[in-house]
């Protein structure tokens, strides 16, 4: 089972900042958060992960509270592009672990 | 690069018969993974494997499925019977163990099959 809990659905005006917030109190010590994405039909698409610090890149960032307990992935400003299903993860840092993903939030943008 | 190539983009099939789905991964990856997608269940991981090597399979739900690696840029997942309750999405992903690395998968575009 996913150890995430995120909010089923948001919605966002377009230009304005998403805030995606995640829960997940059980992670381990040596346990990162991830967030991918799927947007409508394709696969799902990595953005970015962290472990305790906060992590940028260029689609992107992400808010790892001090206890580690929860997360909020920010998109700057998002775009009409931007509508996906939202997942975020706790996994291992490292290629060839399985990712479990949960239900994830549905991020609705709109003019 | 071409990315993750999945085969056939979509199926449509009757009960009862085998149906094969075909993952090529990005070149250079060794490790590959088979999700299935339907709205009730969302986004499960079937079996993964590295270098070639299945890794977890506990995900596959029955005896029915089964999934083979014989080469680094070649997977099948074969449904045999196949049921309607198999109608899905079915995606592969790939990535690549590397000293550092870090867990990004990079996904195919699925398989849609339907189960008649």
């Amino acid at each position: 089972d996913a150890k995430t809990t995120q909010p089923t659905s948001m919605d966002c005006a377009e230009g304005r900042a998403a805030n995606l917030p995640c829960n997940h109190s059980t992670i381990s010590g040596n346990e990162y958060v991830y967030w991918y994405r799927q947007i409508h039909s394709q696969g799902p698409q990595y953005i970015i992960h962290g472990l305790k610090n906060n992590e940028t890149n260029e689609m992107a960032s992400l808010i790892i509270t001090e206890d580690r307990k929860s997360s909020t992935l920010i998109l700057p400003h998002a775009t009409l592009r931007d509508t996906a299903v939202y997942y975020c993860i706790v996994s291992l840092n490292q290629a060839g672990t399985a990712l479990i993903f949960g239900k994830g939030t549905t991020l609705s943008v709109s003019s | 690069d071409a990315g993750v190539i999945q085969s056939p983009r979509h199926e449509v099939t009757e009960m009862g018969q085998e149906v094969t789905l075909r993952c090529k991964p990005i070149s250079g990856h060794n490790s590959l993974f088979w999700y299935r997608q339907t709205m009730m269940r969302g986004l499960e991981l079937l079996i993964y494997f590295n270098n070639n090597v299945p890794i977890d399979d506990s995900g596959m739900p029955e005896d029915r499925f089964s999934a083979k690696m014989p080469n680094a840029s070649f997977s099948t997942l074969k449904i045999q019977p196949s049921e309607p309750r198999d109608s899905a999405v079915y995606f592969c992903a790939s990535s690549r163990m590397t000293s550092g690395g870090y867990n990004e998968q990079f996904f195919g575009p699925g398989t849609r099959l339907t189960v008649l």
